[in-house]
């Protein structure tokens, strides 16, 4: 496709619930990025994938959260048990490598209830 | 720890005004990222500051970049409704691939 998609664009979940959430990067980008945004703030930097090597998890804030991504395409990422706090919209970025320009697809945003 | 910042947070003003927006960091880097956010949509790239003393220039937006100061700068001029939204300056982090990023700037543009 011409730019980064993600879906769900809404997904809305009772407190305790797995939800997961897709991207889909450009064409031939070889680095993933997640990110969440809380309302009205930055952004918050939870996990990068880079081909095939490691993904970098630092910025995952608890152990329910979690990501996947197979090869250079599509990146899942899972949060089990979700609380109130997990509020948000969950941002999906990819670029062609390593500390390049970012190219945003349209987000996600999670109503936990 | 790499800290960006942002000033103002939050901006009213009215069209056909001039103003900038300005972005420190902490630590030293030669580039420098720009990103528009519209209320309820996704990041949007402006301007990729490559080098000190770049400049670059889209419409009414011109943004530069001192490496040496640490800071860059986002110039609005004769503001337009148009160009409201909130604006967000990411410097590299540690590691080459991971931005830092300010907490953005919050600008209403009143007709």
């Amino acid at each position: 496709g011409a730019g980064v998609s993600q879906s769900p664009s809404n997904k809305v979940t009772e407190k305790g619930k797995d939800v997961e959430l897709r991207c889909d990067p450009i064409s031939g980008h070889t680095a993933l990025y997640w990110y969440r945004q809380r309302l009205g703030q930055g952004l918050e930097f939870l996990i990068y994938f880079q081909g095939n090597s490691a993904p970098d998890k630092s910025g995952l804030p608890s152990d329910r959260f979690s990501a996947e991504r197979t090869g250079e395409s599509v990146s899942t990422l899972t949060i089990q048990r979700t609380q109130q706090e997990d509020s948000a919209v969950y941002l999906c970025a990819s670029s062609q490598t390593s500390g390049h320009e970012q190219f945003f697809g349209p987000g996600t945003r999670l109503t936990v209830l | 720890e790499l800290k960006v910042e942002q000033n103002p947070l939050f901006l009213s003003m009215q069209e056909g005004k001039n103003y900038t927006i300005y972005c420190n960091y902490s630590t030293t880097s030669d580039r420098l990222y720009w990103y528009r956010q519209d209320p309820g949509k996704s990041l949007e790239s402006l301007f990729v500051l490559l080098s000190n003393g770049a400049v670059k220039q889209e419409g009414r937006l011109m943004a530069s970049l001192d490496t040496k100061a640490r800071l860059s700068t986002l110039h609005i001029t004769a503001a337009v409704h148009d160009l409201s939204a909130t604006y967000f300056c990411a410097v590299p982090g540690d590691s080459n691939y991971q931005l830092i990023w300010g907490a953005g700037t919050k600008l209403i543009i009143k007709p």
